[in-house]
């Protein structure tokens, strides 16, 4: 069946460059996602990559994608404290907004 | 343009009572999603669906939870005879069309805790 698996927890330093893992195992992934939720709030859509990338960059974001291992990853250059959240990868497989999830990792960010 | 209006934001029940659970899109959404986060796990799909259709419900629980997005007003997440289990965040997104732009907005959430 379809699985998100995640780190749970990662813990950086202020200016430090963060990475946060994610595998997948739908093969037929068509997007993958990356979603920030600050404690009590909802989701923020980060940014979203399609399976025929293999990278994208903005800004502090760097996602890349390795479609043979379904491995993804998001790399914030220069973490600021403000980047403290949960992290949450996310795959579709089709043209609706059933997504699956990862369980989130928690980003610690220290001064 | 406001965003995916959810509530309320923390509704507290005792078991047995009726939760509803109520979700305005954003402006020119027509496609609505309910997720369910149980404490500290992922979100879990439940149900998508457009105006006065149910298009997937997959993830809806056969019993007791049920789901409507009529032709005028919000969607509604209704759940019946809550029990301590449902205790979880809700969360509402909206999309413009089946996500081919590859991207769902999400509301902040009703928090249901029950007694």
């Amino acid at each position: 069946g379809e699985d998100v698996e995640q780190s749970l927890f990662l813990s950086v330093r202020e200016g430090d460059s963060s990475v946060i893992n994610c595998t997948y195992t739908d093969s037929s992934s068509t997007y993958l996602y990356w979603y920030k939720q600050e404690p009590g709030a909802g989701l923020q859509l980060l940014t979203y990559i399609f399976s025929n990338m293999d990278m994208k960059q903005d800004q502090r974001l760097t996602v890349l994608l390795n479609k043979k291992d379904k491995h993804l990853s998001l790399r914030i250059a220069d973490t600021q404290t403000g980047d403290s959240a949960i992290y949450f990868c996310a795959e579709s497989t089709g043209n609706t907004g059933k997504l699956i999830f990862g369980q989130g990792t928690t980003l610690q960010v220290k001064p | 343009n406001a965003g995916v209006m959810q509530n309320p934001r923390h509704l507290v029940r005792r078991r047995g009572q009726e939760a509803r659970l109520r979700c305005s899109p954003m402006k020119g959404h027509s496609h609505v999603y309910w997720y369910r986060q149980l404490p500290e796990e992922g979100l879990k799909f439940m149900v998508y669906l457009q105006k006065e259709n149910i298009i997937d419900e997959s993830g809806m629980p056969k019993e007791r939870f049920s789901a409507e997005f009529p032709k005028e007003g919000p969607s509604i997440l209704r759940i019946q005879q809550v029990v301590r289990g449902d205790s979880a965040a809700y969360f509402c997104a909206s999309s413009m069309a089946g996500v081919a732009t590859g991207e769902l907005f999400f509301g902040e959430g009703s928090r249901l805790t029950v007694l």
